[in-house]
């Protein structure tokens, strides 16, 4: 098993929709987790941490479910600008600061 | 404000060249820095992590080698770099918990 893992896609949407994607994480310690968002050829973004309590960013919830060890990120009314590379980060190993594990990343593609 | 740059963008490399790829940090002292690989179609690959100047951690075997000479400055190298070696490197600086990235130095080696 993958210590990060996530669904490679593509997800295909059309603007407007709703879209959600899972990552599960080996490490039931594991405290940090996060979503960055990277574009064709650049580099990884932040896009927002996940905290235990669930948090949101306008159109985007982030949530964690410890009991299933996985982190979901949600994307409301979808727009062509959304269409990137996902990746869940994860800091597998309490007490490394910043050391994260990445997974390999979701591709989306809103459509038109 | 912090920033992170990385350089050069892009360099192709033949077989058996050495490397040598720079980042630096501006606006922040004493950061933990990382660098990550990215092969085509795969997912990050943490190389090396620095906590502090001379302090170098290496995550995986492997043909790089990383030093940390001044405070914000991180370097990544290679004596002899293989076919293997072509990736996306990404310099990253820490800040609690979260992780910054550099633009990244895309490596062809051929």
């Amino acid at each position: 098993r993958k210590e990060v893992e996530q669904d490679p896609g593509p997800f295909n949407v059309p603007e407007g929709a709703t879209v959600a994607f899972n990552c599960t994480y080996s490490n039931s310690a594991s405290q940090s987790f996060f979503w960055y968002r990277q574009d064709c050829r650049k580099e990884p973004k932040l896009l927002m941490s996940v905290y235990s309590s669930g948090n949101e960013d306008g159109r985007f919830t982030a949530q964690l479910n410890r009991a299933s060890q996985y982190i979901s990120l949600l994307i409301r009314d979808s727009k062509l600008s959304d269409s990137a590379t996902y990746l869940c980060a994860v800091n597998l190993a309490p007490g490394t600061a910043s050391k994260l594990t990445f997974g390999t990343g979701t591709r989306l593609q809103v459509t038109l | 404000s912090q920033t992170i740059h990385q350089w050069p963008a892009t360099l192709v490399q033949p077989v058996g060249s050495p490397l040598s790829l720079e980042c630096t940090v501006e606006g922040t002292s004493n950061p933990n820095l990382y660098w990550y690989r990215q092969a085509a179609g795969r997912g990050l690959q943490l190389l090396f992590y620095s906590v502090g100047i001379g302090q170098i951690s290496s995550e995986v075997p492997q043909n790089l080698s990383a030093s940390r000479p001044q405070d914000r400055q991180f370097i990544l190298s290679s004596k002899k770099l293989l076919l293997s070696d072509s990736g996306f490197y990404l310099c990253a600086w820490g800040r609690g918990t979260e992780l910054f990235f550099g633009e990244g130095s895309r490596l062809t080696v051929l």
